[in-house]
């Protein structure tokens, strides 16, 4: 089974650039997650996608950050414009369902990002 | 809002030795679940090993158990018989079994001593 795609695996930016991320995860998982890990810190959620539907966006700062998963399959995260605190991995993670449920995630390899 | 503490941010372990990595967390809910992930360097994270919280009887996976302690809200991981693969960052994890977010500590770096 092909795990969690992502790509890039490295971006440097400056700042005040734009910035997108893929994510393709794995084949019938309904929940889609990305996380922003930033060095020295655990992984903190930014937005859950369940199917091609928001289930949380609380701490996405939607300012500068949005997310889409069209057709409920592959999704890209978008900052723009970057800032120097954006320096991050950003890592995409699936599971089967999210809410009311457990099932486990599956991660990806995640994304670094330098913003210079 | 839940928060979870991870108190060692480095810990080391000779090859073949035990050690335990420490976690709390604070929640007021009484049914969720904990997760120990492992992320080795440049690597995907994985689980590790997960308990739910209505479960007396502490999770274990072969090298890999847990001492769950609800009462006092602390969830250690105890691996066994280290082995060099095991070095990563360890991170603990809490959610809450009607809830979307997963919660992670700051992780504890560990290092496998040959």
């Amino acid at each position: 089974e092909a795990g969690v795609a992502q790509s890039p695996r490295y971006k440097i930016i400056e700042k005040r650039q734009s910035v997108a991320f893929w994510c393709n995860p794995i084949s019938g998982h309904a929940t889609l997650y990305w996380y922003q890990q930033i060095l020295g810190q655990g992984p903190k959620l930014l937005i859950q996608f369940q199917n091609n539907g928001v289930v949380d966006d609380s701490q996405l700062p939607k300012d500068r950050f949005s997310a889409e998963r069209l057709k409920g399959v592959d999704s890209t995260l978008k900052i723009q414009p970057a800032k120097l605190e954006d320096s991050a991995v950003y890592l995409c993670a699936s599971s089967l369902m999210g809410w009311r449920s457990y099932n486990e995630q599956f991660f990806g390899p995640g994304t670094r990002l330098t913003v210079l | 809002a839940q928060t979870v503490t991870q108190s060692q941010p480095e810990m080391s372990v000779q090859e073949a030795e035990t050690v335990t990595l420490s976690c709390t967390y604070d929640t007021s809910e009484s049914d969720y679940y904990l997760f120990w992930y492992k992320q080795p360097p440049s690597r995907q994270m994985i689980l590790v090993i997960r308990q739910e919280a209505y479960k007396q009887q502490n999770a274990t996976e072969n090298r890999f158990s847990v001492n769950f302690q609800k009462a006092a809200k602390s969830f250690s991981l105890k691996i066994s018989d280290s082995q060099l693969g095991d070095a990563a960052m360890y991170f603990c994890a809490y959610k809450r079994a009607d809830g979307n977010q997963f919660y992670f500590g700051t992780g504890t770096s560990l290092t496998v001593i040959p």
